[in-house]
């Protein structure tokens, strides 16, 4: 059974603060996803890697940074965390997909309150 | 890149009727249409998912279809049970990219089954 691993599920931050939301999966997936999960807009990608020490921007990059030093585990960094950047984040895995289409994972999600 | 809207955001259902929920996505590269469910508090978790290859997927009560030239694709549940109340997010790929499975999801449905 595929785990994705979030190394915290609850987290309060004061404004200002360099923050760090790290993920581990446990399947030898090759892409790794961060995803921030707000009211109303669904699931927007943040940043996405698809091997180690390689990143791509997703569609909401601004104001966070992502590291990949190693295959199992992808880091979010928020530099200098802002009351807008409170929200649930998932963390996501797959293999690379050898046919039309592969199945991602998530994390339990890591719940980010910046005051 | 690819834009996929969701509707509606909040669906009632009386138990043991039908559900829809419709999508539609943008970019015609797109060939894979995964639905994800994700209940109260828990990470989302994929119910089915149709390749462009394919109009219709059936699995026991849950069924997808696909309009490549409309570019939209559905959500299908049948005799609806109090366990198929949750969030439930349509997303689309923007096809191979290195091997990579980027997706982008729409902004959720909200499904309450009444007793």
């Amino acid at each position: 059974d595929v785990k994705v691993t979030q190394s915290s599920r609850y987290l309060v931050k004061r404004t200002g603060e360099k923050v760090f939301l790290e993920c581990v999966q446990d399947m030898d997936h090759e892409n790794m996803f961060w995803y921030r999960q707000d009211p109303g807009l669904g699931l927007r990608l943040i940043y996405f890697s698809y091997d180690v020490k390689m990143k791509e921007k997703g569609d909401i990059p601004e104001g966070y940074s992502v590291s990949r030093e190693k295959k199992e585990r992808f880091s979010l960094i928020l530099e200098s965390a802002s009351t807008n950047q409170t929200s649930m984040y998932l963390c996501a895995s797959s293999p690379i997909r050898r046919a039309s289409g592969n199945t991602i994972y998530f994390g339990e999600g890591s719940w980010l309150t910046v005051v | 890149g690819e834009n996929v809207e969701q509707h509606p955001s909040t669906l009632s259902v009386q138990e043991g009727d039908s559900a829809v929920i419709k999508c539609t996505y943008s970019d015609s590269a797109s060939n894979y249409f995964p639905w994800y469910k994700q209940e109260l508090g828990k990470r989302p978790q994929l119910i089915i998912d149709i390749r462009s290859n394919v109009g219709e997927k059936k699995d026991q009560r849950i069924a997808v279809t696909l309009n490549k030239t409309a570019k939209h694709f559905s959500l299908h549940i049948t005799e609806t049970q109090p366990e198929d109340s949750a969030v439930y997010f349509c997303a689309a790929s923007e096809g191979p990219n290195f091997g990579n499975e980027k997706l982008t999801f729409g902004t959720g449905t909200r499904l309450t089954i009444i007793p």
